[in-house]
């Protein structure tokens, strides 16, 4: 157990549709990073917050969005949902803004139908 | 742009084996690099990493890694492999030199060991 939680587990649902995806981080640990999994594109860096502040960006479509709140908690939040965007979504935490240890969560498994 | 190819998206061996899982990097800084495992149905797990220092990392479960500059390599290596061994295994590089904390992912390596 990495100690990072996410919320819900599994989440069907339909094209053109919008869901919220939530993170809880390690204790401590004021960096949040999402991650999404698919079998055509890998493992690939959408966003990082960094103590609510959003410190990277790397392939987040515009339809996707995120936020950090003062509790240190994420969401992700995936709008007008097409049916690539089935994929296994992680998030990982970790201590401080660098590359250091990222302890991931369990993932949300994505089937957009 | 920095990368990270992994040789082999499947690679078979008998249990007891030597296990050799290639990754290759691709970095304009010095990278830090990292080896994570993912075991069915279950999130990444840290294997070991190389920040500075010490070319010969070693990391959880028997692996180690050797980084090699002038190679751009970082390839896992674990003399004897378990049965529990069997995962996927993903190399990553975090481009920016310790100035941001994104990875960058290779496709993976799916590892089967045969009892």
């Amino acid at each position: 157990d990495s100690g990072v939680t996410q919320t819900p587990k599994h989440l069907i649902t339909a094209t053109g549709q919008r869901v919220t995806l939530r993170c809880s981080p390690r204790s401590g640990d004021l960096s949040v990073y999402w991650y999404q999994q698919s079998l055509d594109q890998g493992l690939q860096f959408l966003i990082q917050y960094y103590n609510g502040e959003e410190r990277a960006k790397g392939n987040i479509l515009e339809r996707f969005s995120a936020q950090q709140f003062p509790d240190l908690h994420s969401e992700l939040n995936l709008s007008s949902l097409e049916l690539g965007d089935s994929a296994l979504y992680f998030c990982a935490s970790s201590v401080n803004r660098g590359p250091e240890t990222q302890y991931f969560g369990p993932g949300t498994r994505l089937l957009v139908l | 742009a920095q990368s990270v190819t992994q040789l082999g998206s499947h690679v078979s061996v008998s249990e007891g084996a030597l296990v050799l899982l290639r990754c290759n990097y691709s970095s304009s800084v010095p990278p830090y690099l990292f080896w994570y495992v993912q075991y069915p149905n279950q999130g990444l797990q840290l294997l070991l990493k190389y920040t500075t220092g010490a070319t010969l990392v070693k990391g959880i479960n028997g692996f180690e890694a050797e980084f090699k500059k002038s190679e751009t390599s970082f390839h896992l290596t674990k003399p004897s492999a378990h049965m529990s061994d069997a995962a996927e295994y993903f190399c990553a590089v975090s481009p920016y030199g310790g100035s941001q904390g994104n990875l960058i992912f290779g496709k993976g390596t799916k590892l089967s060991v045969k009892p």
